[in-house]
């Protein structure tokens, strides 16, 4: 079981708009600490996606926004591709555990 | 370019050990704190173990410690991690990822990773 909860999938059409949850407790997203995601292309390194709850790295396209409130976090990706078919992690720290702390994980189909 | 190649890895009996490495490139390796991540198969990425810029900061996820020892060689620009007493559960793709920062904090992620190693624990 991972600490951060994810749905194991998602899916959506070209064009569309999808949402990944991520959930925690008081102890991890519930206190101040930030989220980040990663995007795992099939048989990649996975890739920094967004970090600090919000912001983008240089070169990741705006499509791809974060939110976070209370103990969970949300990762859209909208005006869905092809190319975006991939695997996605939510990333925070965890208090109780006292070292970083990752979601199981959510897959995305392109239809 | 930031670069992380990683070698080791491979199929080990239970009770074994496997020695990974991760050879950094593209930026100033002893600045900036190290971590082990693994992706376990069905369960996602587990955070492994992380080391400061100057090795006197090295912590491990506790379904690790006493086992695994991570280490550093900055003149070679190389992280490593040495597994020891490997279980099956220990059966994972093993990645090398770079911290943003010195020494590792509860806001620290991760801005590059390695390709990853295949480590299978198995009798």
């Amino acid at each position: 079981q991972s600490v951060l909860t994810q749905p194991p999938s998602v899916s959506g059409a070209p064009g569309q708009r999808v949402t990944i949850s991520c959930t925690g407790s008081s102890s991890s997203i519930g206190t101040y600490y930030d989220v980040h995601w990663y995007q795992r292309l099939p048989g990649t390194a996975p890739k920094l996606l967004i970090y600090g709850n919000y912001r983008r790295p240089s070169g990741v396209p705006d499509r791809f926004s974060g939110s976070k409130s209370a103990t969970s976090a949300s990762l859209a990706i909208s005006g869905l591709q092809a190319e975006d078919e991939a695997d996605y992690y939510c990333q925070s720290y965890d208090r109780s555990l006292n070292h970083w702390v990752f979601g199981g994980g959510t897959k995305l189909t392109v239809l | 370019e930031v670069q992380l190649v990683q070698s080791g890895g491979g199929l080990v009996q239970p009770g074994g050990s496997l020695r990974l490495s991760c050879a950094a490139s593209g930026f100033t390796f002893e600045n900036f704190a190290m971590h082990w991540v693994r992706l376990l198969p069905g369960r996602g990425l587990e955070w492994v173990s992380g080391i400061s810029w100057n090795s006197a900061s090295v912590v491990y996820a506790d379904s690790v410690e006493g086992r695994f020892t991570i280490s550093r060689d900055d003149a070679k620009g190389s992280l490593y991690l040495q597994m020891n007493g490997l279980r099956v559960e220990d059966t994972a793709l093993y990645f090398c990822a770079k911290d943003i920062v010195a020494v590792s904090v509860d806001t620290s992620y991760f801005d590059s990773w390695g390709q990853g190693s295949q480590v299978t624990v198995s009798s």
